[in-house]
């Protein structure tokens, strides 16, 4: 069964750029969360989709997006880059009930110059 | 407010001894506790886990211990080996998962 795949892996983006990444799961799950890792900080939640719906949100600002599609599949959108943006993004899929576990993407490294 | 808490920053352990790595929380609506492991450019991978029901849980190496009174978990990995040098994530589930920011193991020979 293939993990979830995230793309792209490595980016690099100027400031005030908008950026997307996208996030599949894996097959036979319906929750995909969104997270992000700097040095330091640990993984902060971003938001998680369930059944194409935000089903819960991290503290981040407006500038911060995503969506799930109908096959589950989800993206996210940063837009106006900041510096600080900085960070490796990770997408998770589970099941979808409390208590499941979620697995982990390989990330996607975002650079913002 | 950091409702899941890693103090300890990093960790270093001899081959073959017994690696605790802790967790506390403040959240005491946390029923469901995992520990992922991450190794440098690769996303984190599922360790093991422990529901609020039980006090323990283990696979193979790894123990989980869960004491709710003081909302504190631990992994114990016996005997450490060197491939189990990364960083060890615990998290702590509610209505969305909530991660510490990580203790960086190392296991030297």
């Amino acid at each position: 069964k293939a993990g979830v795949t995230q793309t792209p892996r490595y980016l690099i983006k100027t400031r005030g750029q908008q950026v997307t990444l996208s996030c599949s799961p894996i097959s036979g799950h319906r929750s995909v969360s969104w997270y992000q890792q700097t040095p330091g900080q640990g993984l902060q939640f971003l938001f998680e989709y369930f059944s194409e719906t935000q089903r819960n949100k991290g503290n981040f600002p407006g500038r911060f997006s995503g969506r799930q599609f109908s096959n589950s599949r989800s993206e996210m959108n940063v837009s106006t880059l900041e510096l600080g943006d900085s960070a490796l993004y990770l997408c998770a899929s589970s099941l979808g009930d409390n208590g499941n576990t979620i697995y982990f993407g390989e990330g996607s490294w975002l650079t913002v110059v | 407010d950091q409702q899941v808490k890693q103090n300890s920053p990093s960790l270093s352990v001899q081959e073959g001894r017994i690696s605790i790595l802790n967790c506390d929380y403040t959240n005491s609506m946390f029923d469901y506790f995992l520990w992922y492991k991450k190794y440098p450019a690769e996303g984190p991978t599922f360790l093991i886990s422990i529901s609020s029901i039980k006090d323990k849980n283990e696979d193979g190496r790894f123990t989980v211990f869960l004491n709710k009174s003081a909302k504190h978990l631990s992994l114990h990995i016996v005997p450490s080996q060197p491939g189990d040098s990364a960083v060890y994530f615990c998290a702590a589930s509610g209505d969305k998962l909530i991660f510490g920011t990580g203790t960086r193991l190392q296991v030297f020979p």
